[in-house]
């Protein structure tokens, strides 16, 4: 089981522009979660999808999107990006109410 | 407001010491508490978990401790190793909605 996946690893993007982030949960996981963790914090809830729709969202703006896919894959979408969206973005995934597992991230730097 | 406050901040233990960390939550709907483990360049990794219907877990040499009158939960590391020299979060959410809360973290070195 290769657990939850994210990609790609480290991303360096310039201010404005837009970025999209991938996530593939563990085997037979159908909700993915997507968090924010700014360097020496802990990780801020942006939102979590379940059977493709939005099921809850956190104090983040709409330039956060994401989507999530028939096969339960997500995506993370941000446009219009700031020096203080650099963050290591975090993708967790579950099977209903069971514990959550997390993938290790992909490193965004914004100059 | 930050729903869950966790100290301290950073933590030095010698080898074979007791680790303790401590968290402390506002939202009483809250009923699932883990507690993660992340190194650097990692996701964090669950650890260990409890439900307020109990006061202590223990697996292995990690154990937590909950006050739910206190909203304060704990997490103890028994005769700590320098391999368990990592970063530590407490979480807290409700448990049909895996929309965790995070503490600040404790960044934890055991020197051997």
């Amino acid at each position: 089981d290769a657990g939850v996946t994210q990609s790609p690893t480290h991303l360096i993007k310039t201010r404005g522009q837009q970025v999209t982030l991938r996530c593939s949960p563990k085997s037979g996981h159908d909700t993915v979660s997507w968090y924010q963790q700014a360097l020496g914090q802990g990780p801020q809830f942006i939102f979590q999808y379940y059977e493709e729709e939005e099921r809850q969202r956190g104090n983040f703006p709409d330039r956060f999107s994401g989507h999530q896919f028939p096969n339960y894959s997500s995506e993370l979408n941000v446009n219009a990006l700031l020096l203080g969206d650099s963050a290591l973005y975090l993708c967790a995934s579950s099977l209903g109410q069971a514990e959550a597992f997390f993938g290790q991230g992909t490193r965004l730097t914004v100059v | 407001q930050q729903q869950v406050k966790q100290s301290p901040q950073s933590l030095i233990v010698q080898k074979g010491g007791i680790s303790i960390i401590n968290c402390a939550y506002e939202n009483t709907a809250f009923d699932y508490f883990p507690w993660y483990q992340q190194f650097p360049g990692k996701g964090p990794a669950l650890l260990i978990a409890i439900r307020p219907d109990v006061s202590e877990k223990k697996e292995g040499r990690f154990t937590i401790s909950f006050n739910k009158s206190a909203k304060q939960f704990s997490l103890h590391i028994m005769d700590s190793q320098p391999g368990d020299s990592a970063t530590y979060f407490c979480a807290a959410t409700k448990y049909n909605f895996n929309k965790f809360y995070f503490g600040s973290g404790t960044k934890l070195n055991v020197k051997p």
